[in-house]
């Protein structure tokens, strides 16, 4: 497709459960970022991609949030043991450029942990 | 440090009237300044963006922004409201490697 794809759109884990979340970017777009956006809230920056470099990882709330992208390409979101407090949507964007371009933005990933 | 502040957090329109969602930002160099909206359960879509070209910026769906400088201001508004515009909407400010964004704004569009 043309735009950003995340799978699932949906995921109910329980407590303590890891859970995986993936995007599909933009074809050869350098940049990929993850936010995070709880109810009502604006999206939380958590961490960003250069190709396959994770160049930024200060917005990680905790070290059960792991992130990687081997290829460049598709991206991965780990949440270990997952606590109640992780329930958002999780975000997925990219970018043509290594800066200052505008992202484009997937559909997100809603996680409920309950 | 990069941020923005939307200063309303909802909004509230009769149809047919101008809108005017109101943006501030916090750069310590030339920004890079955007305005998305977020439709229910759909991602966000990029409405317009200001890279340092003209001040005035155009978007899609006949949304504007000016970029004031001495203001530190990057207001989004359109002329005429319609029942599509009912959305939230995003100021957004980005250096290299973030996107820094508000609290967001609830545009009511009232028939």
């Amino acid at each position: 497709g043309a735009g950003v794809s995340q799978s699932p759109r949906y995921k109910v884990a329980k407590r303590g459960q890891d859970v995986a979340l993936r995007c599909d970017p933009i074809s050869g777009h350098v940049s990929l970022f993850w936010y995070q956006q709880a109810l009502g809230q604006g999206p939380e920056f958590l961490t960003y991609f250069q190709n396959e470099a994770q160049l930024d990882k200060s917005g990680l709330p905790s070290d059960r949030f792991f992130a990687e992208r081997p290829e460049g390409s598709v991206s991965t979101l780990k949440i270990q043991r997952t606590q109640q407090e992780d329930s958002a949507v999780y975000l997925c964007a990219s970018s043509p450029k290594a800066w200052n371009t505008e992202a484009f933005f997937g559909q997100g990933t809603r996680l409920t942990v309950v | 440090a990069q941020s923005v502040t939307q200063l309303d957090s909802h909004v509230s329109v009769s149809e047919g009237t101008p809108v005017l969602l109101r943006c501030n930002y916090s750069s310590s160099y030339s920004p890079s300044l955007f305005w998305y909206v977020q439709h229910p359960n759909k991602g966000l879509q990029l409405l317009l963006k200001y890279t340092s070209a003209a001040t005035l910026v155009k978007g899609i769906n006949g949304f504007e922004a000016e970029f004031k400088k001495s203001e530190t201001s990057f207001h989004l508004t359109k002329p005429s409201a319609h029942m599509s515009d009912a959305a939230e909407y995003f100021c957004v400010v980005s250096d290299r490697n973030q996107f820094y964004f508000g609290t967001g704004t609830s545009l009511t569009v009232i028939p």
